[in-house]
């Protein structure tokens, strides 16, 4: 099945305890990006990357960082959370080609930092 | 400076009418705008795009409009039905050489029976 498989879907930790939210995709898509969702804010791009190698920051990349060393996963990484970061984050893939522009999401992970 | 805006943050329609959701964008530099579904506790849905360079498209009951010159686009379903019921995301891609997707805040539809 062509899925986006995030992990993990929930989590709580404390303020400053590294953590990695990863994101895997099955259907060899060059185009992946992170996207947190906020109450009265919608979706709001954090990082994205055009294929391996290459990630650029969309418009809230400060406290993550982003890695693409494989075409298929895309791990997100917060070095030092703070509870500003508490936010459902949502990981997504696309084909560069794609006829629609559609981006496929994973399910979502939930993140509180106390 | 959110370049796309959904100004409704909600919308209730009857069983079997017109659902017409709105969104307004600021930047002409998009190539793609596109329909998003999220229902609790899920990932957003794809629901339909449209090109930048068409006006109109067309999915079983739902359409979307595109007015380029309002900078404005519009979904709608009809009918509507209980199912729909859930929150609508617009979101537009830029066509700056690197895929940037901007998404509106949405617009909870409640479909009422």
């Amino acid at each position: 099945e062509a899925q986006v498989t995030q992990n993990p879907r929930y989590l709580i930790t404390v303020t400053g305890k590294k953590l990695t939210v990863t994101c895997s995709q099955n259907m060899n898509h060059e185009y992946m990006s992170w996207y947190r969702q906020d109450p009265g804010l919608g979706l709001r791009q954090i990082y994205y990357s055009m294929n391996v190698e290459v990630t650029d920051k969309g418009d809230v990349p400060e406290g993550y960082k982003v890695s693409r060393k494989e075409k298929r996963n895309f791990p997100l990484i917060l070095e030092s959370p703070s509870p500003n970061q508490t936010s459902l984050y949502f990981c997504a893939s696309s084909p560069g080609d794609s006829p629609t522009g559609e981006l496929f999401f994973g399910e979502g992970s939930r993140l509180t930092v106390l | 400076d959110q370049q796309v805006k959904q100004n409704s943050p909600s919308l209730s329609v009857q069983e079997g009418r017109i659902s017409i959701l709105n969104c307004d964008y600021t930047n002409s530099m998009f190539d793609y705008f596109l329909w998003y579904k999220k229902y609790p506790a899920e990932g957003p849905t794809f629901l339909i795009s449209i090109s930048s360079i068409k006006d109109k498209n067309e999915d079983g009951r739902f359409t979307v409009f595109l007015n380029k010159s309002a900078k404005h686009l519009s979904l709608h379903i009809v009918p509507s039905q209980p199912g729909d019921s859930a929150v609508y995301f617009c979101a537009a891609r830029t066509t700056s050489g690197t895929y940037k997707y901007i998404f509106g805040t949405g617009t909870r539809l409640k479909v009422l029976a």
